[in-house]
């Protein structure tokens, strides 16, 4: 069964270092979204992603987020210069579109610690 | 926020159904009812979705109500692998319409 990827699994980083977390959507999918979860809070929308541009973005992806399809199968997220904030799990999901404007699958996450 | 209400936690004997309401009651007549859950700190994951009609795949039914106002999941045996957070999530039809993940349902299962 296909699933969406994700790598690395966690990352560890430096106030102020840029990161990147990459994503493998579902090869025939079309509409890619990042999420992420502070440990003990609820999952927030970031950005979603289609026909290479940003369809909608959500107040918390602010100008040091950026998403990118570099090519035909991966999906980065970069932070730019990180906070302590950013710490928590970013999870990447892909849909088709289908009735009820498709299901998302979401991958295994990536934990994003900021020290 | 989140257009949806739904308890807090609940509990399930193993080997039972676990039913868990959700209310809905400014659902448009263009969204649909989306239900994932959440295993510890995994990715969400799809259970079932619906609009008007019931529906039932093989993980879960959903009962939907005749005004819409509210719906109801059902995993028909509960094992101890369903332990999770369950989410009740109202969406529109657009194909990149993000999901908005409220707090849930956590159902325990207990042996």
């Amino acid at each position: 069964e296909p699933e969406v990827t994700q790598t690395p699994s966690h990352q560890v980083t430096q106030m102020g270092q840029e990161v990147i977390l990459r994503c493998v959507p579902i090869s025939n999918h079309l509409y890619f979204y990042w999420y992420r979860q502070i440990l003990g809070q609820k999952v927030e929308f970031l950005v979603s992603f289609y026909n290479n541009e940003i369809s909608e973005k959500s107040e918390i992806f602010d100008d040091q987020f950026s998403v990118e399809r570099p090519d035909g199968s991966n999906f980065t997220l970069k932070i730019r210069s990180t906070k302590l904030e950013d710490s928590a799990m970013y999870f990447c999901a892909s849909s088709n579109h289908g009735q009820g404007g498709g299901e998302q699958y979401f991958g295994p996450g990536t934990r994003l610690t900021v020290t | 926020d989140a257009k949806t209400t739904q308890p807090t936690s609940m509990d399930c004997a193993e080997g039972r159904a676990a039913n868990l309401p959700c209310n809905h009651s400014t659902i448009s007549g263009n969204e649909y009812v989306y239900w994932y859950r959440q295993i510890h700190s995994q990715g969400p994951q799809y259970i079932i979705h619906g609009l008007k009609n019931n529906e039932t795949n093989e993980m879960a039914s959903l009962i939907i109500t005749e005004d819409r106002k509210s719906s109801t999941l059902i995993l028909p045996h509960a094992t101890l692998r369903d332990t999770a957070v369950y989410y009740c999530i109202v969406r529109g039809v657009s194909g990149n319409t993000p999901l908005v993940f409220g707090k849930g349902t956590r159902l325990s299962v207990i042996a």
